[in-house]
């Protein structure tokens, strides 16, 4: 089974700053790594899939990068909207298709 | 519009027995694998387990492989959780889910079990 592991399990930080959340799976993934946003009382929604494409709809202050085993979600200039709970899932043909534990974005 | 819409929230003792469902509409049900997740209140997201709707092909997670079971019909464009008896354990929001090409993703909006004497 592919462990993920998300850092840091919270951060905080104010609106315009830059947040960077990292995903690390236990081995390689090559690309097939989704990141998810959710807020309280919401069904999770697709931010990121395949390591680096944004899901329809998300915009552009949003990017994924990496490949392999270390994956990175950057939010920039963040928004009010975007403070919420972050999960990454591995999505590659092996299941169990796990999730990462989840980072917090929280307003400092 | 593709829609995933599952069934209402349950209230169930420990020991019972309980099926779930999940209607998917707006897509051609058989072309695309439906999954099963579970949200304990306040925790993160566990895959549980998919279903191709196809040919009812099933991959479970290790930790929930006989504890729950999932199934399909597609002649309805249906698929199901059941458990056959009920632990205050599994009291959780469960969620179904189906990924498109093209990073589409589409949840259904939840379905609250909750477990208790």
């Amino acid at each position: 089974e592919i462990v993920l592991t998300q850092s840091p399990a919270t951060l905080s930080l104010s609106p315009g700053e830059t947040a960077t959340l990292s995903c690390r799976a236990s081995q390689s993934i090559d690309y097939y790594l989704a990141w998810y946003q959710q807020k309280p009382g919401q069904a999770p929604r697709l931010v990121i899939y395949e390591a680096s494409k944004r899901a329809p709809g998300i915009p552009a202050r949003f990017s994924g990068s990496g490949s392999g085993t270390a994956f990175t979600l950057t939010i920039t200039s963040l928004e009010p909207e975007d403070f919420a709970v972050y999960y990454c899932q591995q999505r590659t043909i092996r299941p169990p298709l796990t999730f990462g534990g989840g980072t917090k974005v929280e307003i400092k | 519009e593709v829609q995933l819409v599952q069934s209402g929230a349950e209230v169930k003792k420990p020991g019972e027995s309980l099926s779930i469902s999940c209607k998917g509409s707006g897509y051609s049900f058989t072309d695309y694998w439906i999954n099963w997740v579970r949200q304990v209140p306040g925790k993160g997201l566990e895959w549980m387990g998919r279903i191709d709707p196809s040919d009812s092909r099933i991959n479970y997670s290790p930790a929930f492989q006989g504890h729950v079971t999932i199934s399909a019909d597609k002649s309805i464009t249906t698929v199901y959780l059941h458990w056959s008896s009920l632990k205050a354990s599994d009291s959780a929001m469960y969620y179904c889910t189906t990924a498109h090409p093209g990073g589409f993703d589409y949840w259904g909006q939840g379905s609250l079990v909750t477990v208790s004497s």
